[in-house]
């Protein structure tokens, strides 16, 4: 079967560096995307990673490893703002996204 | 100028009606999905369509039915729902189906509440 795995809450201080992590099986890969949703918001697209490496993107950044099916979004300077929940998906060879729970990060003053 | 929309946003209604959502985007996107987002806030994919065509369909009981009148508009109409179909619906659109890049536009959702 097809499976993502995250944790479903983490906690940080805010000016602080988290590492949400991402592992998953599926029956193929065409590329592993992040996205951010904000409480009672739509999910929207973060950062997508196709070969091995980190990706940055202002304060977020997003690693990947394909040999260890794993992956990782990093949040630099958190701010309150940031806040929500961050989904991990995955596309298959099929061209379908498969989901992961997502992980709900609390920011603390 | 709403990339995805959806309507109605929220939508309460009894145990046994019939009712439709609706979704349009005005993004050029060739391919159109249907995810349900449960109360644990997992995205789970319904159906998906490309050029009107019908892609992917889940293990969706088929009292959903989706219908495409033209590659902007994916409508979800649902009969007679039941309390397990309370969740939030999201419709989502990508540039097209089967290529690599393949980020997806959300819609703002819709809450559906079955009393």
């Amino acid at each position: 079967g097809q499976n993502i795995d995250q944790p479903t809450e983490m906690t940080a201080t805010e000016g602080a560096i988290v590492q949400i992590n991402c592992t998953y099986q599926t029956s193929g890969f065409n590329g592993l995307f992040w996205y951010q949703q904000h409480a009672g918001e739509a999910p929207t697209f973060l950062s997508y990673n196709v070969l091995d490496g980190l990706e940055e993107k202002g304060r977020f950044s997003s690693f990947l490893s394909r040999s260890k099916g794993y992956s990782y979004l990093l949040l630099k300077e958190l701010q309150m703002k940031d806040s929500a929940s961050y989904l991990c998906a995955v596309m298959d060879s099929n061209y379908q996204l498969i989901w992961g729970a997502g992980t709900k990060l609390i920011i603390k003053p | 100028d709403t990339a995805v929309s959806q309507t109605p946003k929220y939508l309460v209604t009894q145990m046994g009606n019939d009712k439709s959502i609706k979704c349009e985007q005005n993004l050029g996107h060739d391919t159109m999905y249907w995810y349900k987002q449960d109360s644990k806030k997992f995205l789970k994919i319904m159906f998906s369509y490309n050029n009107k065509e019908l892609i992917i369909n889940e293990t969706v009981p088929n009292r959903f039915s989706p219908k495409s009148p033209d590659k902007a508009h994916l409508n979800l109409h649902i009969n007679s729902l039941e309390l397990g179909d309370s969740a939030v619906y999201f419709c989502a659109s990508s540039p097209s189906h089967g290529d690599v890049l393949e980020t997806q536009y959300f819609g703002p959702g819709t809450r559906l509440l079955v009393l």
